[in-house]
Protein backbone atom coordinates (compact mmCIF):
# COMPACT_ATOMS: atom_id res chain seq x y z
CA UNK A 1 0.00 0.00 0.00
CA UNK A 2 1.31 3.68 -0.87
CA UNK A 3 2.22 5.81 2.03
CA UNK A 4 1.93 9.68 2.63
CA UNK A 5 2.93 10.87 -0.72
CA UNK A 6 3.76 14.86 -0.70
CA UNK A 7 4.67 16.95 -3.60
CA UNK A 8 6.61 18.49 -5.03
CA UNK A 9 9.99 17.09 -2.94
CA UNK A 10 11.28 21.00 -3.41
CA UNK A 11 10.43 23.99 -3.76
CA UNK A 12 12.85 27.66 -4.72
CA UNK A 13 10.32 30.79 -4.12
CA UNK A 14 11.16 34.28 -3.50
CA UNK A 15 10.24 36.51 -0.42
CA UNK A 16 6.45 37.53 -1.16
CA UNK A 17 5.18 34.89 -3.42
CA UNK A 18 2.91 32.22 -2.36
CA UNK A 19 3.16 28.36 -2.32
CA UNK A 20 0.92 25.23 -2.45
CA UNK A 21 2.06 22.20 -1.44
CA UNK A 22 -0.17 19.04 -1.66
CA UNK A 23 -0.45 16.01 0.19
CA UNK A 24 -2.13 12.43 -0.24
CA UNK A 25 -2.80 10.42 2.73
CA UNK A 26 -2.61 6.66 3.50
CA UNK A 27 -6.26 4.85 1.54
CA UNK A 28 -8.77 4.78 4.24
CA UNK A 29 -7.05 7.46 6.30
CA UNK A 30 -9.81 10.42 7.00
CA UNK A 31 -7.48 13.09 8.96
CA UNK A 32 -4.55 14.68 7.37
CA UNK A 33 -2.05 17.10 9.85
CA UNK A 34 0.49 19.57 8.42
CA UNK A 35 3.81 20.57 10.47
CA UNK A 36 6.52 22.89 9.90
CA UNK A 37 10.26 21.65 10.69
CA UNK A 38 12.86 24.05 11.16
CA UNK A 39 16.50 22.08 10.57
CA UNK A 40 17.46 20.73 14.61
CA UNK A 41 14.00 21.38 15.64
CA UNK A 42 10.70 19.31 16.33
CA UNK A 43 7.85 19.18 13.65
CA UNK A 44 5.44 22.11 14.39
CA UNK A 45 1.82 21.99 14.09
CA UNK A 46 0.29 24.18 11.71
CA UNK A 47 -3.27 22.22 10.84
CA UNK A 48 -5.33 19.37 11.50
CA UNK A 49 -8.09 18.28 8.97
CA UNK A 50 -10.69 15.89 9.01
CA UNK A 51 -13.75 15.35 6.23
CA UNK A 52 -12.92 18.45 5.09
CA UNK A 53 -13.29 20.21 8.36
CA UNK A 54 -10.17 22.31 10.09
CA UNK A 55 -10.06 20.25 13.89
CA UNK A 56 -7.00 21.85 14.88
CA UNK A 57 -4.88 25.25 14.12
CA UNK A 58 -1.41 25.87 15.88
CA UNK A 59 0.12 28.78 16.66
CA UNK A 60 0.79 30.57 12.10
CA UNK A 61 0.20 33.90 10.73
CA UNK A 62 -3.31 33.61 8.84
CA UNK A 63 -0.47 33.79 5.64
CA UNK A 64 -0.84 29.99 6.26
CA UNK A 65 -4.44 28.17 4.95
CA UNK A 66 -5.72 24.99 4.10
CA UNK A 67 -7.87 23.10 2.58
CA UNK A 68 -9.28 18.87 2.89
CA UNK A 69 -11.01 17.83 -0.51
CA UNK A 70 -13.30 14.84 -0.47
CA UNK A 71 -10.92 12.44 -1.56
CA UNK A 72 -9.30 13.60 1.98
CA UNK A 73 -6.47 15.11 0.09
CA UNK A 74 -4.99 18.15 1.36
CA UNK A 75 -3.62 21.53 0.32
CA UNK A 76 -1.58 23.94 2.27
CA UNK A 77 -1.12 27.64 1.20
CA UNK A 78 1.47 29.99 2.49
CA UNK A 79 0.96 33.40 0.94
CA UNK A 80 3.89 36.75 0.95
CA UNK A 81 5.88 34.07 1.87
CA UNK A 82 9.19 35.28 4.20
CA UNK A 83 12.60 33.87 4.85
CA UNK A 84 11.97 32.80 7.65
CA UNK A 85 8.85 30.05 6.12
CA UNK A 86 12.09 28.28 4.43
CA UNK A 87 12.03 24.92 6.17
CA UNK A 88 10.74 21.19 5.45
CA UNK A 89 6.87 20.77 5.57
CA UNK A 90 5.42 17.62 6.66
CA UNK A 91 2.07 16.16 6.04
CA UNK A 92 1.24 13.13 8.23
CA UNK A 93 -2.80 11.36 7.78
CA UNK A 94 -4.21 9.26 10.48
CA UNK A 95 -7.49 6.84 10.37
CA UNK A 96 -9.52 9.80 12.65
CA UNK A 97 -9.00 12.33 14.79
CA UNK A 98 -9.76 11.86 18.32
CA UNK A 99 -7.43 13.67 20.63
CA UNK A 100 -4.14 12.78 19.83
CA UNK A 101 -5.31 8.71 20.07
CA UNK A 102 -4.55 7.94 16.73
CA UNK A 103 -0.93 7.36 15.26
CA UNK A 104 0.13 9.37 12.48
CA UNK A 105 2.29 8.78 9.51
CA UNK A 106 4.30 10.90 7.81
CA UNK A 107 5.22 11.40 4.19
CA UNK A 108 8.70 12.46 2.98
CA UNK A 109 8.11 15.86 3.36
CA UNK A 110 8.58 19.26 0.86
CA UNK A 111 11.71 20.92 1.37
CA UNK A 112 10.89 24.94 0.78
CA UNK A 113 13.42 27.00 0.47
CA UNK A 114 12.81 31.28 0.48
CA UNK A 115 15.31 33.37 -1.55
CA UNK B 1 3.26 24.19 25.19
CA UNK B 2 5.88 21.87 23.77
CA UNK B 3 7.10 18.81 25.79
CA UNK B 4 10.50 19.16 27.08
CA UNK B 5 12.66 16.07 25.84
CA UNK B 6 16.38 15.07 27.83
CA UNK B 7 18.89 14.41 27.08
CA UNK B 8 19.23 16.58 23.75
CA UNK B 9 21.78 13.53 22.82
CA UNK B 10 23.48 10.61 23.63
CA UNK B 11 26.00 8.57 22.36
CA UNK B 12 26.25 4.77 22.81
CA UNK B 13 27.90 1.63 21.83
CA UNK B 14 26.37 -1.41 20.83
CA UNK B 15 24.60 -3.10 23.16
CA UNK B 16 24.03 -0.27 25.48
CA UNK B 17 20.86 0.91 26.72
CA UNK B 18 19.29 3.90 26.79
CA UNK B 19 16.25 6.08 28.50
CA UNK B 20 14.75 9.43 26.85
CA UNK B 21 12.55 11.26 29.03
CA UNK B 22 9.43 13.83 28.03
CA UNK B 23 7.75 16.16 30.20
CA UNK B 24 5.25 18.40 29.81
CA UNK B 25 3.52 21.32 32.09
CA UNK B 26 0.04 20.69 30.87
CA UNK B 27 -2.61 17.64 31.13
CA UNK B 28 -1.75 15.26 28.81
CA UNK B 29 -4.28 12.84 26.71
CA UNK B 30 -1.58 10.63 25.13
CA UNK B 31 2.24 10.47 24.51
CA UNK B 32 3.50 9.55 21.14
CA UNK B 33 7.29 8.01 20.11
CA UNK B 34 8.58 8.69 16.36
CA UNK B 35 11.91 8.37 14.99
CA UNK B 36 13.25 9.92 12.39
CA UNK B 37 16.67 9.68 10.44
CA UNK B 38 18.49 12.18 8.77
CA UNK B 39 16.69 13.24 5.54
CA UNK B 40 13.85 11.13 6.12
CA UNK B 41 10.14 11.23 7.47
CA UNK B 42 9.60 10.36 11.15
CA UNK B 43 8.37 6.72 11.98
CA UNK B 44 5.68 5.94 14.60
CA UNK B 45 7.09 4.37 16.97
CA UNK B 46 4.21 3.53 19.51
CA UNK B 47 1.12 6.14 21.38
CA UNK B 48 0.74 5.70 25.36
CA UNK B 49 -2.96 7.00 26.46
CA UNK B 50 -3.63 8.19 29.29
CA UNK B 51 -3.92 5.73 32.10
CA UNK B 52 -0.16 5.15 33.11
CA UNK B 53 -0.13 2.39 30.58
CA UNK B 54 3.70 0.61 29.70
CA UNK B 55 4.10 -0.25 25.94
CA UNK B 56 7.26 -2.10 23.84
CA UNK B 57 7.86 -3.95 20.91
CA UNK B 58 11.36 -5.50 20.22
CA UNK B 59 14.10 -3.67 22.52
CA UNK B 60 12.12 -0.81 22.62
CA UNK B 61 9.44 0.71 25.20
CA UNK B 62 8.14 3.37 27.08
CA UNK B 63 6.14 4.52 30.33
CA UNK B 64 3.86 7.17 30.76
CA UNK B 65 2.96 8.59 34.32
CA UNK B 66 0.17 10.48 33.54
CA UNK B 67 -0.23 12.08 37.10
CA UNK B 68 3.36 13.18 36.45
CA UNK B 69 2.63 14.29 32.96
CA UNK B 70 6.12 12.35 31.87
CA UNK B 71 6.99 9.70 29.44
CA UNK B 72 9.96 7.71 28.83
CA UNK B 73 11.75 5.71 26.01
CA UNK B 74 13.85 2.67 26.85
CA UNK B 75 15.86 1.64 24.28
CA UNK B 76 18.04 -1.73 25.45
CA UNK B 77 20.66 -3.87 23.97
CA UNK B 78 20.83 -0.84 21.46
CA UNK B 79 21.56 -1.66 17.41
CA UNK B 80 23.18 0.26 14.86
CA UNK B 81 19.88 0.94 13.65
CA UNK B 82 18.77 2.42 16.43
CA UNK B 83 20.38 5.72 15.21
CA UNK B 84 18.33 8.79 14.70
CA UNK B 85 16.75 11.68 16.56
CA UNK B 86 13.52 10.53 18.68
CA UNK B 87 10.78 12.95 19.35
CA UNK B 88 7.81 12.71 21.82
CA UNK B 89 4.50 14.05 20.94
CA UNK B 90 1.85 14.99 23.14
CA UNK B 91 -1.67 15.87 22.52
CA UNK B 92 -4.22 16.99 25.07
CA UNK B 93 -7.79 17.05 24.70
CA UNK B 94 -7.86 19.11 21.34
CA UNK B 95 -6.35 17.58 18.59
CA UNK B 96 -3.18 19.57 18.33
CA UNK B 97 0.21 17.60 18.15
CA UNK B 98 3.15 19.03 20.18
CA UNK B 99 6.61 18.03 19.03
CA UNK B 100 9.46 17.99 22.06
CA UNK B 101 12.90 19.68 20.29
CA UNK B 102 13.93 16.11 19.99
CA UNK B 103 17.13 13.54 21.41
CA UNK B 104 19.50 12.55 18.67
CA UNK B 105 20.75 9.19 19.33
CA UNK B 106 24.25 8.04 18.06
CA UNK B 107 25.19 4.32 18.35
CA UNK B 108 28.36 3.34 17.51
CA UNK B 109 30.04 -0.33 16.81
Amino acid sequence: DAGVTQSPTHLIKTRGQHVTLRCSPISGHKSVSWYQQVLGQGPQFIFQYYEKEERGRGNFPDRFSARQFPNYSSELNVNALLLGDSALYLCASSLGVGGGNQPQHFGDGTRLSIL
Amino acid sequence: QQPVQSPQAVILREGEDAVINCSSSKALYSVHWYRQKHGEAPVFLMILLKGGEQKGHDKISASFNEKKQQSSLYLTASQLSYSGTYFCGTAGNNNDMRFGAGTRLTVKP
